[in-house]
């Protein structure tokens, strides 16, 4: 049983370019978190999806940041227009149910140059 | 915001040794979490508590959920090696609606091993 899979593990982007994180969810999992990770600090929390439906966004900047869950395929974070800050680690996780099982991909780290 | 406040912020430690960080915070949470965190790596769960009170182990890792639900400690008894990360609390509330399921982390214990 694979576990959360994120893709691609490293992203480079110059700034002004769009990133697109993936996140696939354990077998059996309908709901997502996604966290973004500055160096030496905690995961912060950003965004919870149930399929088709964001639940929760309350740690989402307003601007260029976005997040989806379709029916089939993975999550998608989705950042317009990258700028130097935007650098960090992005991690996926995933649970069966509300909160429960919580899962942690391996993370993508993002760098804008 | 929910904030939690992680000590120490690191570690340096002989092999063998006992060691014991701890999270505090300004509002009660529902469950607390441990999670280890390797370099390059997402974290990994180490201890879940759910009851306030609630003492639990996991071979040499005990974990302790405070009786005001504001607090937790984890101890990590005769270090080895492999013990070498960082290490995170996390609480999670099930105040209602939306932020069921939201965790939120302390700032990490950066915990190093000599052998």
């Amino acid at each position: 049983n694979a576990g959360v899979m994120q893709n691609p593990r490293h992203l480079v982007r110059r700034r002004g370019q769009e990133a697109r994180l993936r996140c696939s969810p354990m077998k059996g999992h309908s709901h997502v978190y996604w966290y973004r990770q500055l160096p030496e600090e905690g995961l912060k929390f950003m965004v919870y999806l149930q399929k088709e439906n964001i639940i929760d966004e309350s740690g989402m900047p307003k601007e260029r940041f976005s997040a989806e869950f379709p029916k089939e395929g993975p999550s998608i974070l989705r950042i317009q227009q990258v700028v130097r800050g935007d650098s960090a680690a992005y991690f996926c996780a995933s649970s069966h149910d509300r909160g429960n099982g919580y899962t942690f991909g391996s993370g993508t780290r993002l760098t804008v140059v | 915001g929910q904030q939690l406040n992680q000590s120490p912020q690191s570690m340096f430690i002989q092999e063998g040794e006992d060691v014991s960080m701890n999270c505090t915070s300004s509002s009660i949470f529902n469950t607390w979490l441990w999670y280890k965190q390797d370099p390059g790596e997402g974290p990994v769960l180490l201890i879940a508590l759910y009851k306030a009170g609630e003492l639990t182990s996991n071979g040499r890792l005990t974990a302790q959920f405070g009786i005001t639900r504001k607090d937790s400690f984890l101890n990590i008894s005769a270090s080895i090696p492999s013990d070498v990360g960082i290490y995170f609390c996390a609480g999670q509330t099930n105040a209602g609606g939306t932020s069921y399921g939201k965790l939120t982390f302390g700032q990490g214990t950066i915990l190093t091993v000599h052998p």
